[in-house]
């Protein structure tokens, strides 16, 4: 069954650094996010993705925050200058729209973000 | 606004023990409800769904039912495995056009003893 990947699992990152996580979604899948789970807390979401630009993003994903889709198959997530705060698993995902509609997202094995 | 209720964790039972999670939402409109689970060491996976009131979702023996009159997506399985121990999920998903972002409950942590 396709998968979606992410890399790396564990990034670890000073304070100010920025940083970018990557995401290969499903490859027939024309909807992409990014949620995180920041520890004891619940799942949040943080933007979607459709049609190469920014479908919704939540308040937390402000300024320092960006969503590329660089190639055809990687879909990436940049802070550019991070904080402690910051520190969390990301969870990408993907969703086919084929259907019309609650088509379920696919998710893939998060990468946790520690910063120092 | 859009929010998700799970009854709160750890949750231990024994195994062949009847499991219910359950799972209050509040929404605008008719969304859609999911059942996510988080195996140790791994990312989440999609276990069940359902679009509309009166639905039921099922897989792996686990069974919600989307009941609209007590806005509820109770999770249940009749008999729980070792290998069920996780964290469950529940989720909504607003049915507002083509905006998709997932509202999800805290968590309920199972863990089945042998």
């Amino acid at each position: 069954e396709p998968e979606v990947t992410q890399t790396p699992s564990h990034q670890v990152t000073q304070m100010g650094q920025e940083v970018i996580l990557r995401c290969v979604p499903i490859s027939n899948h024309l909807y992409f996010y990014w949620y995180r789970q920041i520890l004891g807390q619940k799942v949040e979401f943080l933007v979607s993705f459709y049609n190469n630009e920014i479908s919704e993003k939540s308040e937390i994903f402000d300024d320092q925050f960006s969503v590329e889709r660089p190639d055809g198959s990687n879909f990436t997530l940049k802070i550019r200058s991070t904080k402690l705060e910051d520190s969390a698993m990301y969870f990408c995902a993907s969703s086919d729209l084929k259907g019309g509609g609650n088509q379920p997202q696919h998710f893939g094995d998060g990468t946790r973000l520690s910063i120092l | 606004g859009n929010s998700v209720t799970q009854m709160e964790g750890p949750v231990t039972l024994s195994e062949e023990a009847f499991l219910t999670i359950n799972c209050t939402y509040t929404a605008t409109g008719y969304p859609s409800l999911f059942w996510y689970v988080q195996y140790p060491g791994e990312g989440l996976q999609l276990l069940l769904k359902a679009t509309k009131a009166d639905d039921k979702g099922s897989n792996k023996g686990f069974e919600a039912t989307y009941r609209k009159e007590t806005t509820s997506f109770h999770l249940e399985k009749g008999s729980v495995q070792v290998s069920d121990s996780a964290v469950y999920f529940c989720a909504l998903e607003p049915n507002a056009g083509n905006n998709r972002k997932l509202i999800w409950g805290l968590g309920t942590s199972l863990a089945v003893n042998p």
